[in-house]
C-alpha cells in the first residue's frame, strides 16, 4: 500500500528552529510537495523537491533522500504566524497526490 | 476574483437534501480535483478531471456526483448523505504537463455538516 508518515504534533518556540519529518513509501515517485494549512483556510504551496538534495526559499527549506523515502522541511526564525498544520505529499506513478495527515506546529512566544 | 474560489463556505444539510457545491478556477489550469478533508486524516482524493474528463473516481460512493461543465468549473451535487459525510471539502486545480507533477491550488473549501 501507499503510506506516508509524518508527527501529528509538535512544538517550537519564537524565533528559534524547527523540523518537520515525513517519511513515504508509495507505488513510484514523481516528486514530493509540502503545503501549509492555516485553521480553516486552503492549502498554500511551500516547497517541491523531485532530485535529492535540499530546496532554500526564504526562511523555509525543504529536504529529500528519495534512497530513504524521506523528507523534511526546516523552518527558521519561527514567527508567531506560522502556527498551522503542514501537510507532506508524495506524486506517485500516476501523478496523483499521495497525501499525509499533516503535522500541527504550535509556536510558543 | 482571482484563484480558486468555492461556495458556499458552509452548509448544513439534512440527510435527506440535496445541494450542491460549486468551484471556480481563475487560473486557465486544465484540471480540476475534489478533496475531502476530515480531522486528523490525510486528503482523500474524491475525483479528477483532466482536460473536463474524469480521470479518476477513488471509489466514492454514488450518493456523491462530479460535474465539470468546461474546464474552469467542477460541481460536486450531494444527495441522501450520512452523518459521517461531514468534513470540509476541498477544491484544487492544476495545470497538467506531461511527465511531470504539478503544483495544486486550492479553494478555501466548503465546511459540510450533516444532521
Amino acid at each position: 500500500g501507499q503510506n506516508i508518515d509524518q508527527p501529528t504534533e509538535m512544538t517550537a518556540t519564537e524565533g528559534a528552529i524547527v523540523q518537520i519529518n515525513c517519511t513515504y513509501q508509495t507505488s513510484g515517485f514523481n516528486g514530493l510537495f509540502w503545503y501549509q494549512q492555516h485553521a480553516g483556510e486552503a492549502p498554500t504551496f511551500l516547497s517541491y523537491n523531485v532530485l535529492d538534495g535540499l530546496e532554500e526559499k526564504g526562511r523555509f527549506s525543504s529536504f529529500l533522500s528519495r534512497s530513504k523515502g524521506y523528507s523534511y522541511l526546516l523552518l527558521k526564525e519561527l514567527q508567531m504566524k506560522d502556527s498551522a498544520s503542514y501537510l507532506c505529499a508524495v506524486s506517485d506513478s500516476n501523478y496523483q497526490l499521495i497525501w499525509g495527515a499533516g503535522t500541527k506546529l504550535i509556536i510558543k512566544p | 476574483e482571482t484563484g480558486v474560489t468555492q461556495t458556499p463556505r458552509h452548509l448544513v444539510m439534512g440527510m435527506t437534501n440535496k445541494k450542491s457545491l460549486k468551484c471556480e478556477q481563475h487560473l486557465g489550469h486544465n484540471a480540476m480535483y475534489w478533496y475531502k478533508q476530515s480531522a486528523k486524516k490525510p486528503l482523500e482524493l474524491m475525483f479528477v478531471y483532466n482536460f473536463k474528463e474524469q480521470t479518476e473516481n477513488n471509489s466514492v460512493p454514488s450518493r456523491f456526483s462530479p460535474e465539470c461543465p468546461n474546464s474552469s468549473h467542477l460541481f460536486l451535487h450531494l444527495h441522501t448523505l450520512q452523518p459521517e459525510d461531514s468534513a470540509l471539502y476541498l477544491c484544487a486545480s492544476s495545470q497538467r504537463v506531461s511527465g511531470g507533477a504539478s503544483e495544486q491550488y486550492f479553494g478555501p473549501g466548503t465546511r459540510l455538516t450533516v444532521t
